[in-house]
Order: structure tokens, then C-alpha cells, then sequence
């Protein structure tokens, strides 16, 4: 069955350091997988998205990831997290079928200092 | 409309209450998926449209849970004698096309069963 782990519950990091978030999924075929943001209160909204192609792929607000087929990972990354990047970042696979339903991880709070 | 619309934004509803929540997808937009986060966790696939055909609702958790889209836009997701466990935000998304890969969430309705 499909599945997602997001191996980190919290996460700081200071203002401006770099980011990382890891995801690691469970998928038969070749993924489909997707990395979204939820500040409190709010909606899910889509950072990014890896089909096919380039392994390295870039978002908006400034965040890239890299698919690595090897490790099952599709990390997201920032070169200088900013205070408003404080949210909680949920990684995605579709599942199977053909409906385009997400199966998503538990998530990963980001708490910045300043 | 510009996104995806969700109403109540909040209910509390007395164990044993009905409660209805509605959906309005982006206009255009073919499928209509339902999704349900409970607190700390990530969302979970509930019901899955496809314009008013309801193709997948493997993930609705028992049959006190009913989602329509009679016309094909508008839908309503159906909790009957709620419960505690149902306490959670239940997410609205849409997508243009049938097994859409750009997924557009709403802001989601916070249900609390009291």
C-alpha cells in the first residue's frame, strides 16, 4: 500500500538558516509527489509538484526538492527560511487509480527564530 | 469563484446532531475530492467525484458519512449522529480535470462534536 512518512513531528530552525524537510514514501510505480503548506487556520496550498523529468524541482515562496528514486525521498529544501515560512508542511503521493487522490504524511511543523 | 469555498468555516454540533457541509469547487472544475484531518495529523481521502459521479468513497469511515454532488458542482458532505471522533476539519479540493494533478484545497470546515 502507498504511505508517506514525514520522519520529523518539529522542526526549528533560525531565521535565515537553511531548511530541510525529509519525506520518504512507499509507492510501487513511479510517484507522483507533492509538498504542500497550511498556515494555521488555513488551506492546503501546493509548494510544488515531481512528475517526471528533472529529479530537482522548484516551487514558489523560494523551496526546491529532489525526487531520489534510491532512498524513496523527496526532501524539500530552502537556502534561508524567512519567519513567515513558520507553517506546518505536509508531503504527498497519489495513490493508485485514477482518481488523483493524495495520500498524505503526518506532517512536519516549522517553527522559525528570530 | 477565485478558489475553493467551504461553509460553515466552524460548527459545533451536540453528539448525536446532523450536520451538513458544503462545497464550492472552482468553477470548471471536474473532480471534487473530500478530504478529513483530525488534530497533528495529516488530511485523510474521504469521497472522490468525478462532475456528479461519486467514483470512490473508500475512505468515508462508516455509513453515517454521505457526500452528494447532484449537478455536478456543489457538493455536501453529510455526517449523521455525530460523535466525538468525528471532531475534525474537513477539507474541500478541486481539480480541472478527471484525475486532476494540480489539486486546489479550501480553507476547510472545523467541526467540534461536543
Amino acid at each position: 500500500a502507498q504511505s508517506v512518512t514525514q520522519p520529523d513531528i518539529h522542526i526549528t530552525v533560525s531565521e535565515g538558516a537553511s531548511l530541510e524537510l525529509r519525506c520518504n514514501y512507499s509507492y510501487g510505480a513511479t510517484p507522483y509527489l507533492f509538498w504542500y503548506v497550511q498556515s494555521p487556520g488555513q488551506g492546503l496550498q501546493l509548494l510544488l509538484k515531481y512528475f517526471s523529468g528533472d529529479t530537482l524541482v522548484q516551487g514558489i515562496k523560494g523551496f526546491e526538492a529532489e525526487f531520489k528514486r534510491s532512498q524513496s525521498s523527496f526532501n524539500l529544501r530552502k537556502p534561508s527560511v524567512h519567519w513567515s515560512d513558520a507553517a506546518e508542511y505536509f508531503c504527498a503521493v497519489r495513490g493508485s487509480g485514477n482518481t488523483g487522490k493524495l495520500i498524505f504524511g503526518q506532517g512536519t511543523t516549522l517553527q522559525v527564530k528570530p | 469563484g477565485a478558489g475553493v469555498s467551504q461553509s460553515p468555516r466552524y460548527k459545533v454540533a451536540k453528539r448525536g446532531q446532523d450536520v451538513a457541509l458544503r462545497c464550492d469547487p472552482i468553477s470548471g472544475h471536474v473532480s471534487l475530492f473530500w478530504y478529513q484531518q483530525a488534530l497533528g495529523q495529516g488530511p485523510e481521502f474521504l469521497t472522490y467525484f468525478q462532475n456528479e459521479a461519486q467514483l470512490d468513497k473508500s475512505g468515508l469511515p462508516s455509513d453515517r458519512f454521505f457526500a452528494e454532488r447532484p449537478e455536478g458542482s456543489v457538493s455536501t458532505l453529510k455526517i449523521q449522529r455525530t460523535q466525538q471522533e468525528d471532531s475534525a476539519v474537513y477539507l474541500c479540493a478541486s481539480s480541472l480535470e478527471g484525475g486532476g494533478n494540480t489539486i486546489y484545497f479550501g480553507e476547510g470546515s472545523w467541526l467540534t462534536v461536543v
